[in-house]
Order: C-alpha cells, then structure tokens, then sequence
C-alpha cells in the first residue's frame, strides 16, 4: 500500500526553528509538496521537490531524499501565524497525489 | 486571476438523501481534482477531471461520482448519504500538464449529514 507519515502535532516558540518530517513509501514517485493549512481554510501551497536536496524559499525551506524516501520543512523565524497544519503529499507512478495526514503545529509566544 | 470557487458552502442533509456540489476552477486550469478531508483522515483522493474526462480515480464507492463541463467547471454528485460522509469537501485546480502541476484549492463545502 501507499503510506505517508508525518508527526501529528508539534509545538515551538515564537523566534524558534522548527523541523516537520515527512517519510513515504509510495508506488513510484514524481514529486513531493508541502502545504500550509489554517483552521477552517483551504490548504495552500507552500514548495514543491523532485530532486534531492534543499530548496529555500524565505523563512521556509524544503528538503528531499529520494533514496530514504524523507522529507523535512523547515520553519525559521517562527511567527504565530505560522500556527497550522502542514501537508505532505507525493506524486506517484500515476501522478496521484498521495497525502499525508498532517502535522499539526502550534506555536506558543 | 479569480482563485477557485465552491458552491455551497455548507450544506446540511439527513442520511438516505443525494447532494451536489460544485467547483469552478482557476480561469485557463483544465484539471480538477476533488478530496474528502476528515479529521486525522488527512485528504482522501476521490477523482481528478481533465478536459471533461475523468483522469484518475481514489478508492470511494460509487455512491461518489463526478463530472467536468466544457468550460471546466466541475460537479461533484454523492447518492444516499450516510453519516461518515460528514466532511469538508475540497476541489483543486491546476493546468494538469507539466512537470510540476501545482494545485490550488478552493475554500471546501462543509457537508453535515444527520
């Protein structure tokens, strides 16, 4: 079967960095997202990888593994509207998005 | 651009009843994919429509079908309602060609079925 698993919820500081991991098994793969998602709202996109390493985008950052099959966000400078889930998801043979669960984060002043 | 757009927005119904909900999608996107999201669920796929044609298809009952018109916008059909299918509705639009084929979401129908 197909499987994404993320943390289900994490907390940091306001000012701090935080890491969301993302680890998939999936049938074949053509890419990987990361969407920021607030209470009530529709999920919004925040990067995109299909080649290792890392992409930086502001305060945000993404990392891929292709050969481990990970992936991690990274959230510098944490500001308290940063507080909402982030979605993982990941392209497969048949580029069906596959998603994670979320993770759930809250940031505390 | 107009972003993508949901009709209605909420919607209750009672169990055993049929509903209809629709999404019209980014201006030039051909691609519309619909998602049931439920609380540590996560988005479940239920289908993506192209130019019309449906593209790809998640593990639902046939009780969930959709449809696509010629100027993309998308409707999305579920039949006897039961009470699992309480959820947020979430339609996506991308141009559905190229590599990277970013999707864009529309605010969601929240589905309440009693």
């Amino acid at each position: 079967g197909q499987n994404i698993d993320q943390p289900t919820e994490m907390t940091a500081t306001e000012g701090a960095i935080v890491q969301i991991n993302c680890t998939y098994q999936t049938s074949g793969f053509n890419g990987l997202f990361w969407y920021q998602q607030h209470a009530g709202e529709a999920p919004t996109f925040l990067s995109y990888n299909v080649l290792d390493g890392l992409e930086e985008k502001g305060r945000f950052s993404s990392f891929l593994s292709r050969s481990k099959g990970y992936s991690y966000l990274l959230l510098k400078e944490l500001q308290m509207k940063d507080s909402a889930s982030y979605l993982c998801a990941v392209w497969d043979s048949n580029y069906q998005l596959i998603w994670g669960a979320g993770t759930k984060l809250i940031i505390k002043p | 651009k107009a972003g993508v757009t949901q009709t209605p927005r909420y919607l209750i119904k009672t169990r055993g009843q049929q509903v209809t909900l629709s999404c019209s999608p980014i201006s030039g996107h051909r691609s519309v994919s619909w998602y049931q999201q439920t609380p540590g669920q996560g988005l479940q796929f239920l289908f993506e429509y192209f130019s019309e044609t449906q593209r790809n298809k998640g593990n639902f009952p046939g009780r969930f079908s959709g449809r696509q018109f010629s100027n993309s916008r998308s409707e999305m059909n579920v039949s006897t309602l039961e009470l699992g299918d309480s959820a947020l509705y979430l339609c996506a639009s991308s141009d559905g060609q190229g590599d990277t084929d970013t999707q864009y979401f529309g605010p969601g129908t929240r589905l309440t079925v009693l």
